[in-house]
């Protein structure tokens, strides 16, 4: 079965500082690995993904991600985060191997990041 | 806008009672997924359909069932509703069925209150 795991609940950083929310998943053979972003009373909206290539990603509104196979990890980076940058993000996995999983999106529970002034 | 449309977007009903939440697809795209979001459950997978059939099951209850009908959209019924039901259900979709390689698009979701 797959699974995402996000284990930070929430992250604190000072508007200007570089943001980071932690994903790591499991999942049988190779990964499709995609970030969402949820404002209050919102769907989610997509950031960026990884399918095949360059292990950086980049993404919507400055936004990055790393794939690390080996740490099985799908970081979502900021280089300088913004106070509009506060909001639920969730990291996600697809199987690739459509047989087995179908092609259902595994969400991780989600990280709440708080952007203070 | 992502381009999926859900109605209602909220609903309130009693204990027992059955709703039925109805979602429209982007143009072009044949999949659609349904979620229910909780505070306690997060986001859950409910259930996929690729061009009007079921591809993937997910934690959906028997009092759960959803369609897909011929012009690609889908309804998500639920019925006899407990209070545990009460959650906000977000509708996906996609353009391609196996490929997995495409973002799915949410719609702004439907909040269900059961009382």
């Amino acid at each position: 079965a797959q699974s995402v795991a996000q284990p930070e609940d929430q992250v604190n950083v000072a508007e200007g500082n570089p943001l980071t929310v932690k994903c790591t998943y499991s999942v049988s053979g190779n990964p499709y690995l995609f970030w969402y972003v949820q404002y209050p009373n919102r769907g989610l909206q997509f950031l960026l993904k990884y399918i095949t290539g360059d292990n950086l990603v980049k993404g919507s509104y400055g936004f990055e991600a790393e794939f690390n196979k080996s740490q099985t990890s799908f970081h979502l980076k900021k280089p300088s985060a913004l106070v509009s940058d506060s909001a639920l993000y969730f990291c996600a996995v697809r199987a690739s191997m459509i047989k087995a999983a179908g092609n259902k999106l595994t969400f991780g529970g989600g990280t709440r990041v708080l952007v203070k002034p | 806008d992502s381009g999926v449309t859900q109605t209602p977007k909220h609903l309130i009903t009693a204990t027992g009672q059955r709703v039925t939440l109805r979602c429209s697809p982007r143009s072009g795209d044949l999949s659609v997924y349904w979620y229910q979001q909780s505070l306690d459950q997060g986001l859950q997978f409910l259930i996929q359909y690729y061009n009007g059939e079921e591809r993937a099951k997910g934690n959906i209850l028997e009092r759960f069932s959803a369609q897909q009908f011929p012009d690609l959209h889908s309804e998500l019924n639920l019925s006899s509703l407990e209070l545990g039901d009460s959650a906000l259900y977000f509708c996906a979709s996609s353009v391609t069925g196996t490929g997995g390689r495409t973002e799915a698009f949410f719609g702004q979701g439907t909040r269900l209150t059961v009382v």
